[in-house]
C-alpha cells in the first residue's frame, strides 16, 4: 500500500542551525513527491516538488529512490520557517490524488 | 486573490444534524478534493472529483457524501454528524492532469467543525 512516513512530530532547532525534516515513502510505481507547508493562521500551500528540482526559501529536497526518501533540508534555519510541514506522494497521475504524511512541526528558536 | 473559498470558517453542530460544507474555486480547475486534518494523523482524503457529477472515494469516505453539480463548486455532506467527525476540513483544487500545474493543490482556508 502507498504510504508516507514522517517520523518526527516535532523538530526544534535554534536560528542558524541546519534543518532536516525526514520523509519516507512506500510506492511501487514512479513517485512524484511534494512538500507542503502551513504557517500559523495561513492556508496549506505548496513549498516544493521534486520534479522542479528547485530551492524555495532556502529549502531543498532530493528524491532518493534507493532509500525511498524525500527529506527536506535547509542549511540555516530562520525563525520564519516555524510551521507545519507535510510530505505528500502523488499516486494516480490522472487525478492528482495525494497521500500526505502526518506532518512535522518545525520550531525555530531565536 | 483568494482562489479556493470555503463558505464556513467555524461551525458547531449537534449529533445527528445534517451538515453541508461548501467549497468554491475560481481557477477553472478540473479536480477538487476534500480532506480532513487532525493532529497526529495529518491530512486524510475523504472524497475527490475530477469532473462535474463525478466523484471517487478517498481513504475515509464513511459517514460522508459529496456533490459536484458545477465545475467550480464541491460540497461535502455529513448526513448525520457524529462527535468523531469533529475536525478541520480542507477543500483543495488542482489543474487538469497534463497541465504545467498539474498535481499542485491549492487549498482553502479550512472549515473547523465541532460536533457536540
Amino acid at each position: 500500500a502507498q504510504r508516507v512516513t514522517q517520523p518526527e512530530k516535532l523538530l526544534s532547532v535554534f536560528k542558524g542551525a541546519p534543518v532536516e525534516l525526514k520523509c519516507n515513502y512506500s510506492y511501487s510505481g514512479s513517485p512524484e513527491l511534494f512538500w507542503y507547508v502551513q504557517y500559523s493562521r495561513q492556508r496549506l500551500q505548496l513549498l516544493l516538488r521534486h520534479i522542479s528540482r528547485e530551492s524555495i526559501k532556502g529549502f531543498t529536497a532530493d528524491l532518493n529512490k534507493g532509500e525511498t526518501s524525500f527529506h527536506l533540508k535547509k542549511p540555516f534555519a530562520q525563525e520564519e520557517d516555524s510551521a507545519m510541514y507535510y510530505c505528500a506522494l502523488s499516486v494516480t497521475y490522472n487525478t492528482d490524488k495525494l497521500i500526505f504524511g502526518t506532518g512535522t512541526r518545525l520550531q525555530v528558536f531565536p | 486573490d483568494v482562489k479556493v473559498t470555503q463558505s464556513s470558517r467555524y461551525l458547531v453542530k449537534r449529533t445527528g444534524e445534517k451538515v453541508f460544507l461548501e467549497c468554491v474555486q475560481d481557477m477553472d480547475h478540473e479536480n477538487m478534493f476534500w480532506y480532513r486534518q487532525d493532529p497526529g494523523l495529518g491530512l486524510r482524503l475523504i472524497y475527490f472529483s475530477y469532473d462535474v457529477k463525478m466523484k471517487e472515494k478517498g481513504d475515509i469516505p464513511e459517514g460522508y457524501s459529496v456533490s459536484r453539480e458545477k465545475k467550480e463548486r464541491f460540497s461535502l455532506i455529513l448526513e448525520s454528524a457524529s462527535t468523531n467527525q469533529t475536525s478541520m476540513y480542507l477543500c483543495a483544487s488542482s489543474l487538469d492532469p497534463g497541465s504545467s500545474g498539474a498535481n499542485v493543490l491549492t487549498f482553502g482556508a479550512g472549515s473547523r467543525l465541532t460536533v457536540l
